[in-house]
């Protein structure tokens, strides 16, 4: 069974600061994960992705980690700003291409 | 920047009623999805098309959906027989390749009474 898990429904980081987003999966043979911005009304946002050939993948504010022997990965952004402000999901690429997405973590960026 | 479009951002339905939820992909993408979300759950694979057949489907998506690209542009998701519990935002989203980052619409809130 695929499951990615994000275990913090929630997160409430001061501007400026960096926030760090965790997301837990339970399946390794698939090879590469993604995070995805969620704005209410509005479609998921693609962010950023990661192959498992690397433990680390930056973009500008953005950068995630993969810890493959712990099975876990997160997304650090720095610095936070209030317009980051949004449910972000965790996703795993799947056997055919479906992406498999956590409950998500909301984040609330204060100014 | 190309978006994937989807109509109508809101569809209202009663029970048993069939509805039809339209994408247009983005237009070198090759690879079609459809997702849904019922409030305060998780987003949820329905199914997957490329070149112009079901590739994957979930277990969810079962024979009362049903999808097609009947124009070359425009990607539908059809449910036959509405149900309460198909209350759901659904979202299509679309990607260059089967392994890689997907491109999602802006979603059809399904309300169905």
């Amino acid at each position: 069974d695929q499951q990615v898990k994000q275990n913090s429904p929630s997160l409430s980081v001061q501007e400026g600061r960096i926030s760090i987003l965790n997301c837990d999966y339970t399946n390794s043979m698939f090879d590469y994960f993604l995070w995805y911005k969620k704005y209410p009304a509005e479609g998921p946002t693609f962010l950023i992705s990661i192959s498992s050939i690397k433990d680390k993948n930056e973009d500008g504010r953005f950068t995630v980690f993969l810890n493959k022997s712990a099975k876990h990965l997160s997304l650090h952004i720095v610095p936070s700003q209030p317009g980051d402000s949004a449910v972000y999901f965790c996703a795993e690429g799947g056997s055919q291409g479906n992406l498999i997405f956590g409950k998500g973590t909301k984040l609330s960026v204060k100014p | 920047e190309p978006e994937v479009t989807q109509t109508p951002s809101h569809q209202v339905t009663q029970m048993g009623q069939e509805v039809i939820l339209r994408c247009v992909p983005i237009s070198n993408h090759l690879y079609f999805y459809w997702y849904r979300q019922i409030l305060g759950q998780k987003v949820e694979f329905l199914v997957s098309f490329y070149n112009n057949e079901i590739s994957e489907k979930s277990e969810i998506f079962d024979d009362q959906f049903s999808v097609e690209r009947p124009d070359g542009s425009n990607f539908t998701l059809k449910i036959r027989s509405t149900k309460l519990e198909d209350s759901a935002m659904y979202f299509c989203a679309a990607g260059t390749s089967g392994y890689n980052e997907q491109f999602f619409g802006p979603g059809t809130r399904l309300t169905v009474l």
